[in-house]
């Protein structure tokens, strides 16, 4: 199945640094959702794009969509053991209401 | 407000058979969009449907087909069962529009035998 390409594809931190993560495409899309899953739950909803360029915060999450739209990227800084799960970027398609996922990046943070 | 709702959280099947999962939308929601989640992988699209009707298709076989009703549920039926239909089905509703966000429920896990 089509997914976009994610990475890191796993991540294990110290509690207090900042993390980085990124989904990358050769389709345009018009809209980025970044979600977190923990075992056995659906995707949380984290941040919502939808402007090439837009920047947008939710406490210490930062995140961007990319210029050319064919990217996102997501920050989390100052990490704590909670932030541990798997982090999903979503893309929705120019034209189309289908909403392609990321391949996922599985953060573990080390108190 | 009420969340997305699934049912049931997990099921047994074996192979050849045919299951039913279930979904309620968020209020104020109506379109809702089912995924596959294989262990260790991204959600993947099945198809989503808008005002009963389907909106939108992954790459998925026949086999795989949906309803929704005028409440703005959701089935999501999978006939004549494989061993590799075992995943976690997650549904999303979304209130269709420019600014769409697609909100989870906890999915159901089906184990096929």
């Amino acid at each position: 199945g089509q997914q976009l390409n994610q990475s890191p594809q796993s991540m294990f931190i110290q509690e207090g640094e900042d993390v980085s993560m990124n989904c990358t495409s050769s389709s345009i899309f018009n809209t980025w959702l970044w979600y977190k899953q923990d075992p056995g739950e659906g995707p949380v909803l984290l941040i919502a794009l939808y402007k090439a360029g837009e920047l947008t915060s939710n406490g210490r999450l930062t995140a961007q969509f990319g210029i050319t739209r064919k990217d996102s990227f997501l920050n989390i800084s100052a990490s704590i053991p909670s932030d541990v799960g798997i982090y999903f970027c979503a893309g929705q398609l120019i034209g189309t209401y289908k909403y392609i996922f990321g391949t996922g990046t599985r953060l573990k943070v080390l108190a | 407000e009420t969340g997305v709702t699934q049912s049931p959280t997990h099921l047994i099947k074996t192979r050849g058979q045919q299951v039913t999962l279930r979904c309620s939308s968020q209020s104020g929601h109506n379109t809702v969009s089912w995924y596959q989640q294989a262990l260790g992988q991204g959600p993947q699209f099945i198809f989503q449907y808008y005002r009963e009707e389907e909106n939108g298709r992954g790459n998925f076989p026949p086999r795989f087909s949906g309803l929704q009703f005028p409440n703005y549920s959701s089935e999501l039926n999978v006939n004549a069962l494989e061993l590799d239909d075992s995943a976690l089905y997650l549904c999303a509703s979304s209130q269709q529009g420019a600014d769409e966000k697609l909100f989870f429920g906890s999915g159901t896990q089906l184990s096929v035998l």
